[in-house]
């Protein structure tokens, strides 16, 4: 496996369902990222951590749940999600958080809430 | 006013035209600017890196920011239909990681 891998690809969950999207990466970086892409909207950072310590939480509803057990890991825990939040969900890794935006990414993980 | 405005297209341009996509910005702090392509089901990659102002050249790929009109502009010479994809531009102030992203422009090269 190679750069930044997501899955499941593709997640159907109800309203009242608990899942968790997984990121691993194989770049040797020490900063992970989890983003959230609607249609026709940008980018939206949900949480960065940085050697495992999160460094960055952008005011995201509880119901989403990070966590980063090491450098190479992240996940997403979802629960009781709401119909908006169908989205494709984006992981990168950079070596730092810098601001020259060498972000990798995964592939993402397609969600929809019904 | 959004930070980042970026026409969502979709734009079509015959094979072989220049292409040119362009995003504004309102924060006059930005001095990271990049462009990522991002092909359907996949995720973004990034393509071009300034910084500050000027011009930077990489194949068929050439990224301009003007500072003083807040516009930064991204060429493709030579457009081949392995080109369409959606372009985002995205960019940061110095000593601030997170990235203002616009919210891509669709490009389709017809063959």
């Amino acid at each position: 496996e190679t750069g930044v891998t997501q899955t499941p690809r593709h997640l159907v969950m109800g309203m009242t369902n608990k899942k968790s999207l997984k990121c691993e990466q194989h770049l040797g970086h020490n900063a992970m990222y989890w983003y959230k892409q609607s249609a026709k909207k940008p980018l939206e950072l949900m949480f960065v951590y940085s050697l495992e310590e999160r460094v960055e939480n952008n005011s995201v509803p509880s119901r989403f749940s990070p966590e980063c057990p090491n450098s190479s890991h992240l996940f997403l825990h979802l629960h009781t999600l709401q119909p908006e939040d169908s989205a494709l969900y984006l992981c990168a890794s950079s070596q730092e958080p810098a601001n020259t935006g060498e972000l990798f990414f995964g592939e993402g993980s397609r969600l929809t809430v019904l | 006013q959004k930070e980042v405005e970026q026409d969502p297209g979709p734009l079509s341009v015959p094979e072989g035209a220049i292409v040119s996509l362009n995003c504004t910005y309102s924060n006059s702090a930005f001095q990271y600017f990049m462009w990522y392509r991002q092909y359907s089901r996949k995720g973004p990659e990034l393509l071009m890196y300034t910084y500050s102002s000027g011009n930077k050249e990489d194949g068929r790929f050439t990224a301009q920011v003007d500072k003083s009109s807040k516009y930064i502009s991204l060429f493709i010479r030579d457009s081949q239909p392995s080109d369409s994809a959606t372009y985002l531009c995205a960019m940061s102030a110095l000593g601030n990681y997170q990235l203002i992203w616009g919210a891509g422009t669709k490009l389709i090269i017809k063959p």
